[in-house]
């Protein structure tokens, strides 16, 4: 599985848009970019995943670049609640494929 | 909805003692998988299983050893537990299609220490 580099943490304005960026430069043609967030010591959450088309769900917006070596998780309007790590994950949508948990970013939202 | 259940949710033990660590996954997913989170540390993948068979390994201990049932529950069992297992264990579960893409799930996790 393809590694993944992201900022060690960020800030973000509460009512602002947190743009989480991701870089993935070894990515193969058939692995998925993945986001999950664990807030405190609760489980990873899922977020959002896409293989090559920008994505959008009720909770974030995941953006690829054309090269699919860097993608963006947005946050549309940040709340404290979205405090977290996240993660950025790509792999091999495989049954029983593991998922490689990198350092991720920590996301402090700031009242 | 359903989400993944693990217990127990606490669990303290000494060392060279045993645990067992037991994992329900949402109703109707075939694939589970654990993950160890050490304090300060990102999860680290352990073992999956699809279909009650082994479908992936990953740092898990020889110590430890992982199934499957029938019903699709799984348990971790952890035999001479050392200082260095204290950790967050978390178990996930997902529907595998076979190559379609999918998400995990995880569960709350089970607090493990070992004293």
């Amino acid at each position: 599985d393809a590694k993944t580099t992201q900022p060690p943490s960020m800030d973000c304005a509460e009512g602002r848009a947190a743009n989480l960026p991701c870089n993935h430069s070894t990515i193969s043609g058939n692995e998925y970019v993945y986001w999950y967030r664990q807030i405190h010591s609760q489980g990873p959450q899922y977020i959002i995943h896409g293989l090559k088309n920008n994505e959008t769900n009720e909770m974030a917006s995941l953006i690829i670049t054309e090269d699919r070596k860097s993608s963006t998780l947005i946050l549309p309007h940040a709340t404290l609640r979205d405090t977290a790590v996240y993660y950025c994950i790509v792999r091999v949508a495989n049954t029983g494929n593991q998922f490689y948990f990198g350092t991720g970013t920590s996301l402090t939202v700031i009242p | 909805a359903a989400g993944v259940i693990q217990s127990p949710r606490h669990l303290i033990k000494e060392k060279r003692e045993t645990a067992t660590l037991k994992c329900y996954p949402i109703p109707r997913h075939d694939t589970v998988y654990w993950y160890q989170q050490g304090p300060g540390q990102d999860p680290q993948f352990l073992i999956s299983f699809y279909e009650k068979m082994q479908s992936d390994k990953g740092s898990i201990p020889d110590r430890f050893s992982a199934q499957q049932f029938s019903d699709y529950h799984s348990e971790l069992n952890m035999s001479s537990l050392e200082l260095g297992d204290s950790a967050l264990y978390f178990c996930a579960s997902s529907w595998g299609s076979g190559g379609a893409d999918y998400e995990q799930y995880f569960g709350p996790g089970t607090r493990l220490t070992v004293t």
